[in-house]
């Protein structure tokens, strides 16, 4: 059964501070993805990842970045937290190939304030 | 670009069937998805349809896909209450394994 989680389900910050969220999953799946979940706007894809020390922008990645160092590993930093960075992140993972199932977290709430 | 559309909310009687609508760009997409999200959760797939196929039927789900119009539907049948989630449409984008989402429907089931 695949495991994807997620290191904290609610997270609060302060405007101006480094934030790392992490992600794990447990199956060896190649690729790996940091989405933000907004009311209205669905999700909406940061950066994503096919390989170890591999990483691609996604549609939104300006203030962000990523780190993955082993492959079951998948980090999303935010540099300098700001106030329209409060939202839900959801991370997910998968194989290569269609069909494509990503398999998800169960998402970390951040506020910043 | 690519984008997917889907009307945000969505409401049914308990046991009525329940028909999510969607609109897509990317004509050369495989497949194209329904992924479910229950409160608190992430998401999960619901299920997919090849694109060279109009209709994929599993148990009370129907998948429906009119490739001329993009379009694509989620019928559930005999909907419960069990059945209140956000569903999302996805489309896959191209050879990046990346998928496109659109904005999900949220369905509210009442007594």
């Amino acid at each position: 059964d695949v495991k994807v989680t997620q290191s904290s389900r609610y997270l609060v910050k302060r405007t101006g501070e480094k934030v790392f969220l992490e992600c794990v999953q447990d199956m060896d799946h190649e690729n790996m993805f940091w989405y933000r979940q907004d009311p209205g706007l669905g999700l909406r894809l940061i950066y994503f990842s096919y390989d170890v020390k591999m990483k691609e922008k996604g549609d939104i990645p300006e203030g962000y970045s990523v780190s993955r160092e082993k492959k079951e590993r998948f980090s999303l930093i935010l540099e300098s937290a700001s106030t329209n960075q409060t939202s839900m992140y959801l991370c997910a993972s998968s194989l290569p190939g269609d069909p494509y199932e990503q398999y998800f977290g169960p998402g970390t709430r951040l506020t910043v304030t | 670009g690519e984008d997917v559309e889907q009307s945000l909310f969505l409401s049914v009687r308990e046991g009525d069937s329940s028909v999510i609508n969607c609109t897509y760009t990317d004509s050369s997409s495989t497949y194209l998805y329904w992924y479910k999200q229950e409160p608190g959760a992430g998401l999960q797939l619901l299920t997919y349809i090849f694109s060279n196929m109009d209709m994929k039927q599993d148990q009370r789900l129907t998948v429906l896909l009119n490739k001329k119009d993009k379009h694509l539907s989620l019928r559930i049948a005999d909907t419960q209450t069990g059945d209140s989630a956000i569903y999302f449409c996805a489309e896959s984008d191209g050879g990046y394994n990346k998928l496109i989402f659109g904005a999900g429907t949220r369905l509210a089931v009442h007594p």
